[in-house]
């Protein structure tokens, strides 16, 4: 199946404070996902994302398909970011999850 | 129904007994994933089905998990002979157009 490999492991911001996180792909791919897992577990996708780029608010995803890798950009962080972020790569109905970025935003 | 809903949220058993775990997904979803989820870990790829096609069973860890799907809808993992190692969130999702929707998951402990 596909590898997805994340980066970097965890990531501790100040509030206010822009991130990207990273995740890298080892095969062609028809879907990529990403998602924030909040403190209490629950997975919530944030993007649709097998290419180009989209923003929901001060969220925004950048997917380069040829290059087999994906960005999630956090912008002005808040307490409430906190959690672990996840992508997920899918060809052919198989997906795959990376290990996640675990975000911790300080007030 | 609104969501994928998951039961039992949290299940306490002994080591050696057997456990279900139930999955109803979104209406209208023909994909389901099992995912499995040990503390402070990412997500474990279980088992997909699609449809009436049959399931891709390739990331189930022993033949002590299976898992079934009636009737195109609500899906059913078993494990049996349950072990200290089985303790984890045992997560659902159900997909249309390729976006996933992820239950709130069952959260095993084997005592």
């Amino acid at each position: 199946g596909i590898q997805v490999e994340q980066s970097p492991p965890d990531l501790i911001l100040q509030e206010g404070a822009n991130s990207t996180l990273r995740c890298n792909f080892s095969d062609s791919v028809n879907n990529l996902q990403w998602f924030h897992q909040n403190p209490w577990g629950q997975l919530i996708n944030l993007f649709y994302i097998p290419s180009g780029t989209k923003q929901n608010g001060r969220l925004s995803a950048t997917t380069v398909a040829t290059e087999r890798y994906s960005l999630l950009y956090i912008s002005s962080s808040q307490t409430t970011d906190s959690g672990v972020y996840f992508c997920a790569a899918e060809y052919n109905n198989d997906m795959r999850f990376g290990a996640g970025t675990r975000l911790t935003v300080k007030p | 129904g609104a969501g994928v809903s998951q039961s039992p949220s949290n299940k306490v058993t002994e080591k050696g007994k057997d456990v279900e775990l139930r999955c109803d997904p979104i209406s209208g979803h023909t994909a389901l994933y099992w995912y499995r989820q040990s503390l402070g870990q990412g997500l474990e790829f279980l088992i997909y089905f699609q449809g009436n096609s049959a399931p891709d069973k390739s990331g189930l860890p022993s033949d002590r998990f299976s898992a079934e799907r009636t009737g195109g809808s609500v899906s059913t993992l078993t494990i049996q002979r349950t072990q200290q190692e089985d303790s984890a969130v045992y997560l659902c999702a159900s997909t249309r157009a390729n976006v996933l929707t992820f239950g709130a998951g069952s959260r095993l402990t084997v005592l």
